[in-house]
């Protein structure tokens, strides 16, 4: 069973538009939530991360977005730049009892310049 | 080195054959996590070491799968009997505590394994 959903999973956007990304998860103990990002041949890289006190976590042009209620949260990419072209992964955890990343199954981004 | 090291970078066996990856974690990261990758595909969990825990072993697709951790320091994957369906890029990742805890999550660039 998926513990983290997310959509969609390819994504093109145009130079300077702003790219979404969306997951939703079940687990309403999940406390922590990171954005990874991956680059060809490499692992992945923490992007940003959020807990659920808080609704909105900008850095730079990134920023996720909370719903706590609705058990969704979105990765939003402001002006969009082709070097940000990569797979996005969300990804949920239960950091009270220190436990493992669920992660989503990853975004394709392409961005056009 | 500063990051978290995986050795081989390529592997390609024969079917059949048994395989042992290796990853050096960050000195000092207690939490260490195997996932593996397959083609166009999400990260999936493998096992997790977490200090003088026992590991937590539940993503392990098999008893073909093993995996060893030596204190706080280097772990090894085995996969025995290799099968074709085992293709895929194998992550290691490191923490100072569980993932979970908020720190960050520091990954290995992977063992891409191939099976023929």
């Amino acid at each position: 069973q998926q513990q983290v959903k997310q959509s969609p999973q390819s994504l093109i956007v145009q130079k300077g538009g702003i790219s979404i990304i969306n997951c939703a998860y079940e687990n309403t103990a999940f406390d922590y939530f990171p954005w990874y990002q991956q680059f060809p041949g490499k692992g992945p890289a923490l992007l940003i991360a959020i807990r659920p006190d808080v609704s909105e976590k900008k850095e730079g042009r990134f920023t996720i977005s909370f719903n706590k209620s609705a058990k969704q949260f979105s990765l939003h990419i402001m002006d969009s730049q082709p070097g940000d072209s990569a797979t996005y992964f969300c990804a949920a955890s239960r950091g009270s009892t220190l436990g493992r990343l669920y992660f989503g199954r990853g975004t394709q981004l392409t961005v056009w310049p | 080195g500063a990051g978290v090291s995986q050795s081989p970078s390529n592997k390609v066996t024969e079917k059949g054959k048994d395989v042992e990856l290796r990853c050096d974690p960050i000195s000092g990261h207690t939490a260490l996590y195997w996932y593996r990758q397959r083609l166009g595909q999400g990260l999936e969990f493998l096992i997790y070491f977490q200090g003088n825990s026992a590991p937590d072993k539940s993503g392990l697709p098999s008893d073909r799968f093993s995996a060893e951790r030596t204190g706080e320091s280097v772990s090894t994957l085995t996969i025995q009997r290799t099968q074709q369906e085992d293709s895929a890029v194998y992550l290691c990742a490191s923490s100072l505590a569980g993932v979970g805890g908020r720190t960050e999550a520091f990954f290995g660039q992977g063992t891409r394994l191939t099976v023929v």
